[in-house]
């Protein structure tokens, strides 16, 4: 039973757009999130995280909105641009190294 | 500093046959994880380890061994393949506090077919 889900296997955006991906997550014992970005033929790479405690987090083009009463976060691109263009995994932690991902969002980012 | 390097990056095998996945880092890391990759699924756990000699089960164990040597290195054995296995294999790596901060480190994957 998956424990963290993405709804929306695919988002196509326009370049410049803002870009809006969504987890939600069944486990209330998660107190870690983060959102990894992966290449074709490569591994994930860690894009950005946020604790529990708060509600957002903002790195550059990249923010992480946390809303715990509906076990929701979201992922906000501004300005999208090509290289966005990959999947987005969103991922969570109970206090531990250990991961449960959701299956993933397809971003395309139009010209 | 090459990260997490995985060998080999693509493999098939005859059902039955075994074999092991290899990964290595180079960053010191305390903490390894196996993760397989399947459509639809996102990531799932296999095994990971805590520190050279320590190992544990994860979300997927059933079908692969692990053993941790060194703190380099931590092969994953496919004992006797099964099509199921058909997957992308990822090993991680982390320094535990960076799991929280900045994630886990992946290698590029193992991409493996069994027929």
């Amino acid at each position: 039973d998956q424990q963290v889900k993405q709804n929306s296997p695919s988002l196509s955006v326009q370049e410049g757009r803002i870009s809006i991906l969504n987890c939600d997550y069944t486990n209330s014992m998660f107190d870690y999130f983060l959102w990894y970005k992966k290449y074709p033929a490569e591994g994930p790479t860690f894009l950005i995280s946020i604790s529990s405690i708060k509600d957002k987090n903002e790195d550059g083009r990249f923010t992480v909105f946390l809303n715990k009463s509906a076990k929701h976060l979201s992922l906000h691109i501004v300005p999208s641009q090509p290289g966005d263009s990959a999947v987005y995994f969103c991922a969570a932690s109970v206090n531990d190294y250990k991961l449960s991902f959701g299956a993933g969002t397809t971003v395309t980012v139009r010209a | 500093n090459a990260g997490v390097t995985q060998t080999p990056k693509f493999q098939v095998l005859k059902t039955g046959q075994s074999m092991t996945l290899q990964c290595a880092q180079d960053m010191n890391h305390e903490y390894m994880s196996w993760y397989r990759q399947d459509p639809g699924m996102g990531l799932r756990l296999i095994h990971y380890s805590v520190g050279a000699g320590i190992t544990d089960q994860g979300e997927v164990p059933n079908g692969y061994n692990v053993s941790r040597s060194t703190t380099e290195d931590f092969p994953l054995r496919l004992l006797s393949a099964a099509p199921s296995q058909t997957s992308v294999y990822f090993c991680a790596s982390s320094d535990g506090q960076g799991v929280t901060n900045y994630g886990y480190t992946f290698g590029s994957g193992t991409r493996l077919t069994v027929v």
